[in-house]
């Protein structure tokens, strides 16, 4: 089983400054690895696919990098609706696993 | 546009088994493009993948839940249903489905609202 420890658990940050979430792999999952951001209340939403592909309708203030077992995830400019909890998940091999979360909290 | 739908009890007695529905409006479960997974929220805690099944009806499980894990799904109803057996106060918590768009994405790109089901006597 593929172990995705991300970094830091919590980040404070203010509107405007810029994140950088981490995620990295205890071995390589190429590039099959996506990001999600959970609010209180709903569903999960997908952000990034394949490492690097935005979703359909995510704003171009989010993107992802990497490959093989260490990943990113920025966001340049935040915005209020993005504080919330960001989880990576892997796709490479069975069985999938999520990380354990990033919450990115209001400074 | 493709719509997940979760349904089931929401309070399930501890040892018993949990049972939930996703239905699929707008897609198939039929379609070669996608798996069809579970995914569940303990309170307080983060995601956890329970489960996935394929149009063929092959199926991948958590190894820390395969043991009391069932996923199947009725082609008719195009829906895909989920059991998991001995429950306890440890499987409290909010259940999604979701999509796996496996030939594109390699993600679950759509999903259900959630249904929280709590196990308390």
């Amino acid at each position: 089983e593929i172990v995705l420890t991300q970094s830091p658990a919590t980040l404070s940050l203010s509107p405007g400054e810029r994140a950088t979430l981490s995620c990295r792999a205890s071995q390589s999952v190429s590039s099959y690895l996506a990001w999600y951001q959970h609010k209180p209340g709903q569903a999960p939403r997908l952000l990034i696919y394949e490492a690097s592909s935005r979703a359909t309708g995510i704003p171009a203030r989010f993107s992802g990098s990497g490959s093989g077992t260490d990943f990113a995830l920025t966001i340049s400019s935040l915005e209020p609706e993005d504080f919330a909890v960001y989880y990576c998940q892997h796709r490479s091999n069975w069985p999938i696993t999520f990380g354990q979360g990033t919450r990115l909290e209001i400074k | 546009q493709l719509q997940l739908q979760e349904s089931g009890p929401g309070l399930v007695k501890p040892s018993e088994t949990l049972s939930l529905t996703c239905t699929v409006s707008g897609g198939s479960v039929s379609s070669s493009s996608y798996y069809w997974g579970w995914i569940r929220q303990p309170p307080g805690k983060g995601l956890e993948w329970i489960g996935s099944i394929y149009y063929t009806g092959t199926t991948y499980y958590n190894p820390s839940l395969k043991s009391r894990v069932t996923i199947s799904k009725d082609t008719s109803k195009n829906q895909f249903s989920l059991r998991l057996s001995s429950v306890t106060a440890a499987d409290t918590a909010v259940y999604y489905c979701a999509r796996d768009f496996t030939v594109a994405t390699y993600a679950f790109d759509i999903w259900g609202q959630g249904t929280m089901v709590s196990v308390s006597s």
